[in-house]
């Protein structure tokens, strides 16, 4: 089961959007709305930040969004803040032999 | 609160066998389905194996299917990974999650096994 693509690097300034992309297949992101983002940063667990494509569990800031086109889901952080630095993780349950499957992660950059 | 607290790393040679487990609190942990991810040093997050709330089911990636078994006692809350013939690309930080509708919710602090001669 190939991962799913992020991109390696973004960076942002304080106050700034970004955003991240994770491609993967009709078989993974495509299928199902079972996509879900976490954060983490050096030396500490990941932490959920988003759950089925657009949902925020509670205590997430709102400044944290998701959404989806075809086989491509997308997280965005609005309004950034030092504290977002971290790297973030892409993730897909895949019908194929019932798994699931992370992206490479993404390392957020506050300038 | 939700507490996932993994234990039973360490340093073991090639070929060796290392048991985890995971001890839940605040929460019913018959309720879920867990699941282990693990993350090689300086490398990514990988879904590692799946067990569902009675143990009828249990989903395992490629790349330990054979010589890891998962298991879990709902009376005592615990979590387990049975890892054999391990392999230098095993060395990890393995992690317990708390599967809610197939996303991971909740996250332990993570054990770190080393795969070593």
């Amino acid at each position: 089961q190939s991962a799913l693509t992020q991109p390696a690097s973004v960076s942002g300034s304080p106050g700034q959007s970004i955003t991240i992309s994770c491609t993967g297949t009709s078989s993974d992101v495509g299928s199902y709305n079972l996509v879900s983002w976490y954060q983490q940063h050096p030396g500490k667990a990941p932490e959920l930040m988003i759950y089925e494509v657009s949902k925020r569990p509670s205590g997430v800031s709102n400044r944290f969004s998701g959404s989806k086109s075809g086989n491509t889901a997308s997280l965005t952080i609005s309004g950034l803040q030092a504290e977002d630095e971290a790297d973030y993780y892409c993730c897909s349950y895949s019908h194929i032999s019932s798994n699931w499957v992370f992206g490479g992660g993404t390392k957020l950059t506050v300038l | 609160e939700v507490q996932l607290v993994e234990s039973g790393g360490g340093l073991v040679q090639p070929g060796g066998s290392l048991r985890l487990s995971c001890a839940a609190s605040g929460f019913t942990f018959s309720s879920y389905t867990m699941n282990w991810v693990r993350q090689a040093p300086g490398k990514g997050l990988e879904w590692v194996s799946h067990i569902s709330r009675g143990s009828g089911t249990m989903y395992y990636a490629d790349s330990v299917k054979g010589r890891f078994t998962i298991a879990r006692d709902n009376a005592k809350n615990l979590l387990f990974l049975q890892m054999n013939s391990l392999r230098a690309e095993d060395t990890a930080v393995y992690y317990c999650a708390r599967d809610d509708q197939y996303t991971f919710d909740q996250w332990g602090q993570g054990t770190l096994v080393t795969v070593s001669p």
